[in-house]
Parts: C-alpha cells; sequence; structure tokens
C-alpha cells in the first residue's frame, strides 16, 4: 500500500489566492481527518469525515475553509481567500473505524504534508 | 473532553543513555493513548499505542511505554539513545470520540 497520499508538498501562493489541498486514503479506510501544524498552535484538528460524511468540523478556522469527500477514498481541503496567518504544515490522516475494527486498526496513517505559504 | 500535557518542549541525551519522555492525560472515559514520532519534513509515524490490553506497550525502533492509571501517565521510553532517534515526539489521547486530540511534542536531541 502506498500509504496517505498529499499533494502538492509545498505550495506558495499570494494572498487572496484560493488553494486546494488534496488526500489519498489509505485503502480500506474509511475515516479521513485534516490537521493543520503550527509553531504556536501545535497539530489541530480541523475536520473529520466518516464515510464521506463530516462528523466533527468543529475545528475549522472560518467560512474561508471548506473540505470535502467527493468519493470514499479522496478529500480537499480548500481555502480561499487565502491569508498569510494560513501559512502552516497541513496533515491528512486516514483510520479505518467501525465496530469490527481490531486493536490493530486503532491510530491513524499520516500523509506526510503539504506546507503552505502565503506571501 | 480529552487532553495530554507533555512539559517542557526540547529534551537532550547523550547516545546510549536513556530516554524518557514524559506524558499525562486527561480523560473522562478510559483513554486509548498513543505516541507518534515526526522526523524533519515529513508526517507522523506512529510509534506505539495503549488500547486497553497490557499495559507495558512495545513499539517500534526500541520504544516501550507504561500505561499508569494512578498517575494518569504514559510515559515513552528506550534504555539506549541512538543518533537515528533525534526526531519530534508527540503524545495523543483519544477518549469518546474518534479524535485525537495532541500533546505540544518535544523535540529529542542526541548527543555523540
Amino acid at each position: 500500500d502506498a500509504g496517505v497520499i498529499q499533494s502538492p508538498r509545498h505550495e506558495v501562493t499570494e494572498m487572496g489566492q484560493e488553494v486546494t489541498l488534496r488526500c489519498k486514503l489509505i485503502s480500506g479506510h474509511n475515516s479521513l481527518f485534516w490537521y493543520r501544524q503550527t509553531m504556536m498552535r501545535g497539530l489541530e484538528l480541523l475536520i473529520y469525515f466518516n464515510n464521506n460524511v463530516p462528523i466533527d468540523d468543529s475545528g475549522m478556522p472560518e467560512d474561508r475553509f471548506s473540505a470535502k469527500m467527493p468519493n470514499a477514498s479522496f478529500s480537499t481541503l480548500k481555502i480561499q481567500p487565502s491569508e498569510p496567518r494560513d501559512s502552516a504544515v497541513y496533515f491528512c490522516a486516514s483510520s479505518l473505524v467501525g465496530w469490527d475494527r481490531g486493536p490493530e486498526d486503532y491510530g491513524y496513517t499520516f500523509g506526510s504534508g503539504t506546507r503552505l505559504t502565503v506571501v | 473532553a480529552q487532553s495530554v500535557t507533555q512539559l517542557g518542549s526540547h529534551v537532550s541525551v547523550s547516545e546510549g543513555a536513556l530516554v524518557l519522555l514524559r506524558c499525562n492525560y486527561s480523560s473522562s472515559v478510559p483513554p486509548y493513548l498513543f505516541w507518534y514520532v515526526q522526523y524533519p519534513n515529513q508526517g507522523l509515524q506512529l510509534l506505539l499505542k495503549y488500547t486497553s490490553a497490557a499495559t507495558l506497550v512495545k513499539g517500534i525502533n526500541g520504544f516501550e511505554a507504561e500505561f499508569k492509571k494512578s498517575e494518569t501517565s504514559f510515559h515513552l521510553t528506550k534504555p539506549s539513545a541512538h543518533m537515528s532517534d533525534a526526531a519530534e515526539y508527540f503524545c495523543a489521547v483519544k477518549g469518546g470520540s474518534e479524535k485525537l486530540v495532541f500533546g505540544k511534542g518535544m523535540k529529542l536531541t542526541v548527543n555523540p
């Protein structure tokens, strides 16, 4: 398995532009988590999906941020318009969640992240 | 609500010395606990996890952690540090929901 795949690895954009980050889940996983990592705030959960349905988006900073899961294996995180304070590393992670999972299924598998710089 | 506390942000050890990274948790329900490692410019990699089975958990790269309910702790240890252990280490807790709540992280430096 190729693991969780994120693209792009690096993104530099100008303030006000739209940014789209992409994530491909591990085959067989049914939950997807978007995290943001900054020096000041550490790792923050933005949103998570289970079976393509957003379960908790309480961490989404504001209306400029939106996330979708158009199918079971793919998700996007969009920022429109982007601002310099959005500069961070954005991680997605996938997991198997369900009544039939075993102890080995607990814990997330993270992608390598997208480093976003808004200038 | 669940939370973890990793006191301090940086620890430095000599190669071959004991590594001890502390983590204390708070949870309103029996927790599941995790340690992740992050190497520079990479994502987080699961080191080990406690899921209510054995209280002493062994992970990859020679690390282990012990769940102590009375102390609400889940400290990470390794008997002998190696240069390749230099990284940032995160403790995380999962409570009643699927959310993992992470600590602030601890940067480990290993001196030759």
